[in-house]
């Protein structure tokens, strides 16, 4: 079993909706990344977070250490958001090496 | 500010041969990391410098991998001989404290 899970895998979208992708992790961590990466493009850090709440334009993330849980919302959906969402964390302080979930690869229909 | 820029994009090699990937950290970016994604896997963890000194390589798969840093700016991965498993993304990424920018990657293909 992977340390960290995200779902859904594959999430496919109209639109204007509202998107949510969870992220569940097994062991304690120093922070929590959320990333980007478009088809062909390159990774790009989203969020790092370790507690709370964070936002960006449409883009919100939120985590519950004790629940071991984030989740990353986009509201109001457009295509250009198509792309695959990649959750991380970091364990240690002064090593902040990346374990990765697998993505989730969000289509917005338009 | 330039990025992090990895070299080549691109390579297609025959197993046996060698390759060497380059990565050129943001400027003045102590941390150095190397990550590598195989078909339908999650990204993983390769090594991590800080400066010159590698301070974590536990994620180097064997020891056709050798990662160096010289003077701590730009780093080098070569894979000697390189293994059809060896083909993969392989990523870069910089950070001076926690965050962490990443390269395009280097999309490695052996025959």
């Amino acid at each position: 079993k992977n340390e960290v899970e995200q779902s859904p895998q594959n999430l496919t979208a109209q639109e204007g909706e509202f998107i949510t992708i969870n992220c569940s992790y097994s062991v304690g961590i120093s922070a929590l990344h959320w990333l980007q990466q478009h088809p062909g493009g390159g990774i790009v850090s989203l969020f790092m977070l370790s507690s709370g709440k964070k936002k960006h334009g449409r883009l919100i993330a939120t985590i519950n250490i004790q629940e071991k849980h984030s989740s990353l919302h986009i509201t109001a959906s457009h295509p250009r958001d198509s792309a695959v969402y990649i959750c991380a964390v970091s364990i240690n302080f002064g090593n902040e090496k990346l374990t990765f979930g697998t993505g989730t690869r969000l289509t917005i229909i338009p | 500010e330039a990025g992090v820029t990895q070299f080549p994009s691109h390579s297609v090699i025959e197993k046996g041969q060698t390759v060497t990937l380059r990565c050129d950290p943001i400027s003045g970016h102590d941390n150095l990391y190397w990550y590598r994604r195989v078909m339908g896997k999650e990204i993983k963890f390769l090594l991590h410098f800080v400066k010159e000194s590698k301070q974590d390589e536990s994620g180097m798969p064997n020891n056709r991998f050798l990662a160096e840093r010289t003077g701590g700016t730009y780093s080098t991965l070569k894979v000697q001989p390189a293994e059809l498993e060896d083909s993969g993304v392989y990523f870069c990424a910089s950070s001076q404290v926690a965050e962490q920018y990443f390269g395009p990657g280097t999309r490695l293909t052996v025959t």
